[in-house]
């Protein structure tokens, strides 16, 4: 049971690039989530879904997209890459009604040079 | 203002110290609270959930006050193992979306 996993874990791009984040997990969780974790900024919420074929903004939406085509993947995608996009990325997945309890992949460092 | 404001620390305390910290939250509508740990470089982890009538698990209690509108982590007995950011977490409903994590509190446990 391997949990939430996150791949790549270190990535370096350049203004422009383009790159997708996935995310798996096996637990069956219905709720999946996209965070952004800055230093002193806290765990922010980018995209979230509530089941398989759904996504929704949340607090930092703005240059990513999602998408959830299987109820056990999640992805992230950056279009056009920006330095003020170089954080660590989690994500994380919870069932319906516990969503205060999410389970965090290992994360994914990324650079935008 | 933060929704969500913990002191981010470093609190540095020896091994077998008592150590406390607490967070406090702007939305009088927030309904849930949960402490979370965070290992260097590591995923975030839920640690307890914290109740109106205050919630102990072993060495660690938590506590709410309402009308003071903070939440508190008290840690007995510090291990070197404690040493960790710990997350304040907030919610306001049962929405994925009403979820507010704090920055964070970063405790070092010295020998």
């Amino acid at each position: 049971n391997a949990g939430v996993t996150q791949t790549p874990k270190f990535r370096v791009l350049k203004t422009g690039q383009s790159m997708t984040l996935l995310c798996a997990q096996d637990m069956n969780h219905e709720y999946m989530y996209w965070y952004r974790q800055d230093p002193g900024m806290g765990l922010r919420l980018i995209h979230y879904s509530v089941g398989e074929g759904t996504t929704a903004k949340g607090e930092v939406p703005d240059g990513y997209n999602v998408s959830r085509l299987k109820k056990q993947n999640f992805l992230l995608g950056l279009e056009s890459a920006a330095p003020s996009q170089t954080s660590v990325y989690f994500c994380a997945s919870s069932y319906p009604g516990l969503t205060y309890e999410q389970y965090f992949g290992p994360g994914t460092r990324l650079t935008v040079t | 203002r933060k929704e969500v404001e913990q002191d981010p620390g470093p609190f540095n305390v020896p091994e077998g110290a008592t150590v406390a910290f607490n967070c406090t939250y702007s939305n009088s509508a927030s309904q849930s609270f949960f402490w979370y740990r965070q290992d260097c470089r590591k995923e975030p982890k839920l640690l307890m959930s914290v109740y109106s009538s205050g919630n102990e698990d072993g060495r660690f209690t938590a506590q709410l006050n309402r009308a003071s509108q903070y939440i508190s982590l008290l840690i007995r007995d510090s291990k070197l193992s404690d040493s960790a950011t710990y997350l304040c977490v907030v919610t306001s409903g049962s929405s994925a979306s009403k979820i507010i994590f704090g920055s964070g509190t970063r405790l070092s446990i010295r020998p």
